[in-house]
């Protein structure tokens, strides 16, 4: 089975510009979590959905930064205007409750650099 | 509040030496759950193992084991025979059992390198 897929694995980008970062989650899975890692602040939950609805955006930074997920299979994560402070991996995962472990499955992550 | 820690930072241990990866978790779920994760140098996050609250029993997965102690809050991580292929940053990770249903509480990662 496909795992958590997301885009672009690498992105360099100036700051003040729009960033998109993609994720298609595990089929069947109702519940999407989007986490940031960096070196000081370790792994940090940003947002999760559960059947596309937000239910937790508490750790979403600031306003710059808006998450959406339209249907089952995509989500986004919009970075607006980007800021050299944002460089980090942001990784996009997924869960189906019930399943055997509750488990949450990562992406390969979406590393951003912000110059 | 929930907190995970991992006092070790780093380790290096030479090939087949065994190792230790310690977890120390804070909560006041009484229904919770413990992760370990592998993130190797290609940045990935694999994920390990998952244990329940309600599961003490501890387990063995080849050259992984994982002994769970409720009464010390501590889920320690060992490997057995260490391999080069074992080197990467080790999470140990936290999940309350009454809310949050996908609030992964993270660890500062232990990372390990291991020496031919």
């Amino acid at each position: 089975d496909a795992g958590v897929i997301q885009s672009p694995r690498h992105e360099v980008t100036e700051m003040g510009q729009e960033v998109t970062l993609r994720c298609k989650p595990i089929s069947g899975h109702d519940y999407l979590f989007w986490y940031r890692q960096t070196m000081m602040r370790g792994l940090e939950l940003l947002i999760y959905f559960n059947n596309n609805v937000p239910i937790d955006d508490s750790g979403m930074p600031e306003d710059r930064f808006s998450a959406k997920m339209p249907n089952a299979s995509f989500s986004t994560l919009k970075i607006q205007p980007s800021e050299p402070r944002d460089s980090a991996v942001y990784f996009c995962a997924s869960l189906v409750w019930g399943d055997s472990g509750n488990t949450i499955y990562f992406g390969e992550g979406s590393w951003l650099t912000v110059v | 509040a929930q907190k995970v820690t991992q006092a070790q930072t780093e380790i290096s241990v030479v090939e087949k030496e065994d190792v230790t990866l310690d977890c120390v978790y804070e909560t006041r779920d009484t229904t919770y759950y413990l992760f370990w994760y592998k993130q190797p140098p290609s940045g990935e996050l694999v994920f390990l193992i998952r244990r329940n609250s309600f599961d003490e029993q501890n387990e063995i997965s080849g050259r992984y084991s994982w002994n769970f102690q409720k009464s010390t809050s501590s889920f320690n991580f060992t490997i057995t025979a260490s391999q080069v292929v074992d080197s990467a940053v080790y999470f140990c990770a936290l999940r309350g059992g009454s809310s949050n249903t996908g609030k992964l509480i993270f660890g500062q990662g232990t990372t390990l390198q291991v020496k031919p």
